[in-house]
């Protein structure tokens, strides 16, 4: 079935530092992809998304670039805050399918 | 404009009890997913509804979790005789058409079974 494989965390870094984080996914057909960032005690919040290969989705300084080749969806930011200190997750959907989640990345960001 | 709306935040059961978990989607919303997150995992899917039908119900544990979604009323995950392992926090989420879309989540139920 499909899956999705993200880096394992925790991710520390400083304020104004570069991050990529891995996201690697099976899936048969052509699969939408989304990043979804959850801060403490809340909910998942979508971070962006994108339906088809090559597409790039961004939100906030944060980007992901489909690239069906490698079946990957990094996520990268040039410059994170402390205010982006969460827990990234990467998901697919197959067409109908529900989403399918990885396990999550923790990062934060010291100042 | 609410967003979806999950209740109670936080709730604690004894063992053997049954534990009632609410949700009201997005307004203009019609798909519900309820997924279950336990501590420093991911989130794992169990049921997918539409108005008054199951859709997918393949990650809902065979025994003991029941899920509905009404014409009328919030979508309820009901856990019967509750044990220390349902201890999670359960999510719902809603779209209003197919997946691709992506969802919007609520801020979950935080259960605790003592």
């Amino acid at each position: 079935g499909d899956s999705v494989t993200q880096m394992e965390g925790p991710v520390t870094l400083s304020e104004e530092a570069f991050l990529t984080i891995n996201c690697t996914y099976t899936a048969t057909g052509y699969p939408s992809l989304f990043w979804y960032v959850q801060y403490p005690g809340e909910g998942l919040q979508l971070l962006l998304k994108a339906t088809k290969a090559d597409d790039k989705g961004s939100n906030k300084g944060f980007e992901a670039t489909y690239r069906k080749e490698t079946t990957s969806f990094h996520l990268e930011k040039g410059s994170v805050q402390v205010s982006d200190s969460a827990v990234y997750f990467c998901a697919l959907t197959s067409g109908n399918t529900p989403l399918v989640f990885g396990k999550g990345t923790r990062l934060s960001v010291i100042a | 404009n609410a967003g979806v709306m999950q209740n109670p935040r936080h709730l604690v059961r004894r063992r053997g009890q049954e534990a009632r978990l609410r949700c009201s989607p997005m307004k203009g919303h019609s798909h519900v997913y309820w997924y279950r997150q336990l501590p420093e995992e991911g989130l794992k899917f169990m049921v997918y509804l539409q108005k008054e039908n199951i859709i997918d119900e393949s990650g809902m544990p065979k025994e003991r979790f029941s899920a509905e979604f009404p014409k009328e009323g919030p979508s309820i995950l009901r856990i019967q005789q509750v044990v220390r392992g349902d201890s999670a926090a359960y999510f719902c989420a809603s779209s209003g058409a197919a997946p691709n879309y992506g969802y919007t989540f609520g801020s979950g139920t935080r259960l605790t079974v003592v």
